[in-house]
């Protein structure tokens, strides 16, 4: 079983702070990370799927950077709003295990107004 | 498109029961998956398929059957339920098997074994 961890569990920022989590995974047989946002009672939805080393992908204030040689990929909001208040999740592609994805635990984000 | 659909949202059965989650795609997308997801484990790949016609195993298959039979649908059988199968179930699709390919998520089937 792979190993997926997110870090931290959960985050508590004020409106306009700026944060950032952590994605750990192996840094062997890397195919590639995806970062998901997952609201309550909604199905998660995909922020960014990255495949090369030193990757940097952007959407609007949300960012994620990877470093598959270390094994971590970094998520970061700018300018936090109560709306990006989610849990975010990343699934590594790799391993033994070709096309599964192998999810972390997530890191459950409330902005406070 | 309607995306990954998944029926019924909601669902409670006695332990024993048996029942079918269906979960159809319409993006053509050879790649489909069910995960559970329960409170600190994250989502859990209980079975997936790379094409019609072809399934396998997941991290937790145990109590659960699936088969695909078209491209589009890929129904997920409960054979006898049990309390510990209370989770929330989704069905993802995604192009193609690469791990590099957009996952696109049902919105969840809550199922509660009493």
């Amino acid at each position: 079983i792979l190993n997926v961890e997110q870090s931290p569990q959960s985050l508590h920022v004020q409106e306009g702070d700026s944060t950032n989590f952590t994605c750990s995974f192996p840094s062997s047989n890397f195919y590639a990370l995806h970062w998901y946002r997952w609201e309550t009672a909604k199905s998660p939805e995909a922020l960014f799927v990255m495949t090369l080393n030193g990757d940097e992908k952007k959407k609007g204030r949300i960012s994620a950077t990877l470093n598959t040689k270390e094994g971590y990929s970094y998520l970061y909001i700018k300018g936090s709003q109560p709306e990006d208040s989610a849990t975010y999740l990343c699934a590594f592609g790799g391993g033994t295990s070709y096309g599964k994805l192998t999810f972390g635990q997530g890191t459950i984000l409330t902005v406070h107004p | 498109n309607a995306g990954v659909t998944q029926t019924p949202k909601f669902q409670v059965l006695k332990t024993g029961q048996s029942m079918t989650l269906q979960c159809a795609q319409d993006m053509n997308h050879e790649y489909m998956s069910w995960y559970r997801q329960d409170p600190g484990m994250g989502l859990r790949l209980i079975h997936y398929s790379v094409g019609a016609g072809i399934t396998d195993q997941g991290e937790v298959p145990n109590g659960y059957n699936v088969s695909r039979s078209t491209t589009e649908d890929f129904p997920l059988r409960l054979l006898s339920a049990a309390p510990s199968q209370t989770s929330v179930y989704f069905c993802a699709s995604r192009k193609t098997s690469v791990a590099y390919n957009e996952q696109f998520f049902g919105p969840g089937t809550r199922l509660t074994v009493l």
